[in-house]
């Protein structure tokens, strides 16, 4: 059974400031995925990521993939207010089937 | 392009009521979903299609039924409602491309209360 953590569960950070969001999954997976939500709202669509050592950045957000440890990070560099938001990542389970974590609620202080 | 678009928005039913949430999408995606979301339980599937007249189960079946007669559409049916289905349903489609779907497009939800 495929099963997906997210760590940590709740993160405050102060503006400027670097962190990472840990994903780890139990079993073989090439397809990972990271969604935004903000509070209230629908799910966004951050970074697909489809094969072993892929990276992919977008403006203070990085996300890499490392399927031999089954581990993605998602990869804050300076931190602003505007990323405040709840961030999921999800693991294919067989072709058509998706497990998300738990989500890690983040907050930028200013 | 609308999207995804989901009603109603809210609803509240009594337990054993039956009642079914609507779900369109306007970008001829392949693949959609259903999902509820509880709270400190990330989202999790219901029901998947990967297109006209082809539905299987997700990780939470139990108590729904789904059908997709179009691409364009894939209701969900609670047939008697429960408290513990009390949730947030959000529906997702996708387009499919070399065996697997590509990221997914999330409708703006559901919030449903059964009493």
């Amino acid at each position: 059974e495929l099963k997906v953590e997210q760590n940590p569960l709740f993160l405050s950070m102060q503006e400027g400031k670097n962190y990472t969001i840990y994903c780890n999954y139990s079993t073989t997976s090439d397809r990972l995925y990271w969604y935004r939500q903000d509070p209230g709202k629908s799910l966004e669509s951050l970074f697909v990521l489809l094969s072993n050592g892929a990276v992919k950045q977008e403006g203070r957000l990085m996300a890499s993939l490392d399927t031999k440890a089954r581990l993605s990070t998602l990869h804050i560099t300076a931190a602003v207010h505007d990323l405040s938001a709840t961030y999921f990542c999800a693991v294919s389970s067989g072709t058509y089937k998706y497990i998300f974590g738990t989500g890690t609620r983040l907050k930028v202080l200013a | 392009n609308a999207g995804v678009t989901q009603t109603p928005k809210f609803q509240v039913l009594k337990t054993g009521q039956s009642m079914t949430l609507q779900c369109a999408q306007d970008m001829n995606h392949e693949y959609m979903s259903w999902y509820r979301q509880d709270p400190g339980m990330g989202l999790r599937l219901i029901h998947y299609s990967v297109g006209a007249g082809i539905t299987d189960q997700g990780e939470v079946p139990n108590g729904y039924n789904v059908s997709r007669s179009t691409t364009e559409d894939f209701p969900l049916r609670l047939l008697s409602a429960a408290p513990s289905q009390t949730s947030v349903y959000f529906c997702a489609s996708s387009p499919l491309g070399g065996g697997y779907s590509y990221e997914q497009y999330f409708g703006p939800g559901t919030r449903l209360t059964v009493t």
